[in-house]
């Protein structure tokens, strides 16, 4: 179980330019979580995929954020025209997500996150 | 906006005390989750509860469920360093995606 990885770690860009982060979660987890966690403050929602199917959206996500998780596995999140707000740290996560569990009661794998400064 | 409240936001104490988290709301969940976080790592879940009233331990930890199912406490006895962190609480209602509390950093000193 290598557990749930992010890539970069860090990401430094500037005001204006696109980033996209990758998220690969554990292998048999069929649900994927992004959050935003900015600092001082707890993860905050922003979309769930179940296997390849994009079922929820906070709205927290712009329409400058997209995300992809085109085969059910890796997921990707990418941000536009990046601004100095959306600097924080972007948690990914992923569970079983087996019927007769309530999503609600879910045990969610984060991974370490990548952390976006914008400048 | 945060719909869960922790107090304290700081809690830093010596080796060997006791402490008590709180996590308070005005939203009914249907579990509440307690995470820990390390600097520059994500959460990770140290317990689920999911009925009014239900008490679990998790040995030195002790974790609460509000009878209304709208608020928690984490009690920690015989604090030691490796408490240290960031802790969590985080609501679950029947769509996918917890509500995170705003946090307290505990701060255990040898």
């Amino acid at each position: 179980d290598t557990g749930v990885s992010q890539d970069p770690r860090h990401k430094i860009t500037k005001r204006g330019q696109n980033v996209t982060f990758r998220c690969d979660p554990i292998s048999e987890h069929n649900r994927l979580y992004w959050y935003r966690q900015t600092l001082g403050q707890g993860p905050e929602f922003l979309t769930y995929f179940q296997n390849e199917a994009q079922l929820e959206k906070s709205r927290l996500l712009s329409d400058r954020f997209s995300a992809e998780r085109p085969k059910g596995s890796f997921s990707t999140l990418e941000i536009q025209r990046t601004e100095q707000g959306d600097s924080a740290m972007y948690l990914c996560a992923s569970s079983l997500g087996l019927r007769d569990v309530l999503v609600s009661n879910e045990k969610l794998f984060f991974g370490s996150g990548t952390q976006l400064s914008v400048l | 906006t945060q719909l869960l409240e922790q107090s304290p936001q700081f809690l830093s104490i010596q080796e060997g005390e006791n402490l008590t988290v709180y996590c308070n709301s005005s939203s009914v969940f249907s579990s509440l989750q307690w995470y820990r976080q390390e600097p520059g790592e994500g959460p990770v879940l140290l317990v689920t509860v999911v009925t009014g009233g239900e008490v679990k331990k998790l040995k030195r930890l002790t974790f609460q469920f509000g009878d209304a199912r709208k608020d928690s406490s984490l009690h920690i006895t015989a604090a030691q360093p490796g408490d240290t962190g960031l802790y969590l609480c985080a609501g679950g209602k029947r769509e996918p995606g917890l509500t995170f509390g705003t946090g307290t950093r505990l701060t255990i000193i040898p």
